[in-house]
């Protein structure tokens, strides 16, 4: 069975950085493709950044890009979410999930950016 | 890359059927054969993955999803219908697709049972 779990997230001022993690079982985690997703407060789901299945080749959504980074570790089967520059607009629920298509979730994390 | 349209809503009865459709934005018709993703989430929850939905109808199903729940497609529209309509189908159901250096997820439909 395949299993995302999460850690990291909580509350931190404009400015400020945050890590999420994500620990993978159940697959074979270094074939496939990883992915953050968010959702604002009332909002729908907003995809955040991709990796490939080896880390060679990164993509960002234009809202993220140059102040997240999005990165993996095949021996540890965990996927990572740095996020710095953090702004207010970036409180969310942070999700990742599997492959092109999403076809599984974790759990979610809320990050909350507050002054 | 492109965009995809829903309608904000719909409602149908318990028992009843539904037909949720997903558009691929107009004007470039390599969009009519891109998969999508059909996603649901329930109220107070993470999101669940549906089925992978190719151009031409065939789509693959999540683990445990009822038979209730079929894809189709025409055209540049993709569609989630879902018979014999349950409570706990009540959700926001989201269309996704993806490409080289891009994923996107269409506005959501909420759909009222």
């Amino acid at each position: 069975e395949v299993q995302l779990m999460q850690s990291g997230g909580g509350e931190v001022r404009p400015g400020g950085s945050l890590r999420l993690s994500c620990e993978a079982s159940g697959f074979k985690f270094d074939d496939y493709g990883m992915n953050w997703v968010r959702q604002g407060p009332g909002k729908g789901l907003e995809w955040v950044a991709s990796i490939s299945w080896n880390g060679a080749k990164t993509d960002y959504a234009d809202s993220v890009r140059g102040r997240f980074t999005i990165s993996r570790d095949n021996a540890r089967n965990s996927l990572f979410l740095q996020m710095d520059a953090l702004r207010v607009e970036d409180t969310a629920f942070y999700y990742c999930a599997k492959d092109s298509d999403f076809d599984s979730w974790g759990p979610g994390t809320l990050v909350t950016v507050s002054s | 890359q492109p965009v995809l349209t829903q309608s904000p809503s719909a409602s149908a009865a318990l028992g009843a059927s539904v037909k949720i459709t997903c558009t691929l934005s107009s004007g470039h018709s390599s969009y009519s054969t891109f998969v999508i993703a059909w996603h649901q989430q329930q109220p107070e929850k993470g999101p669940r993955y549906l089925m992978k939905l190719n151009s031409d109808g065939s789509h693959v199903k999540g683990d445990g999803i009822p038979d209730r729940f079929s894809g189709s497609s025409s055209g540049s529209e993709r569609y989630l219908t879902i018979s014999d309509l349950q409570s706990e189908d009540e959700a926001v159901y989201y269309c996704q697709t993806w490409g080289t250096g891009f994923r996107v997820f269409g506005g959501g439909t909420k759909l009222t049972v």
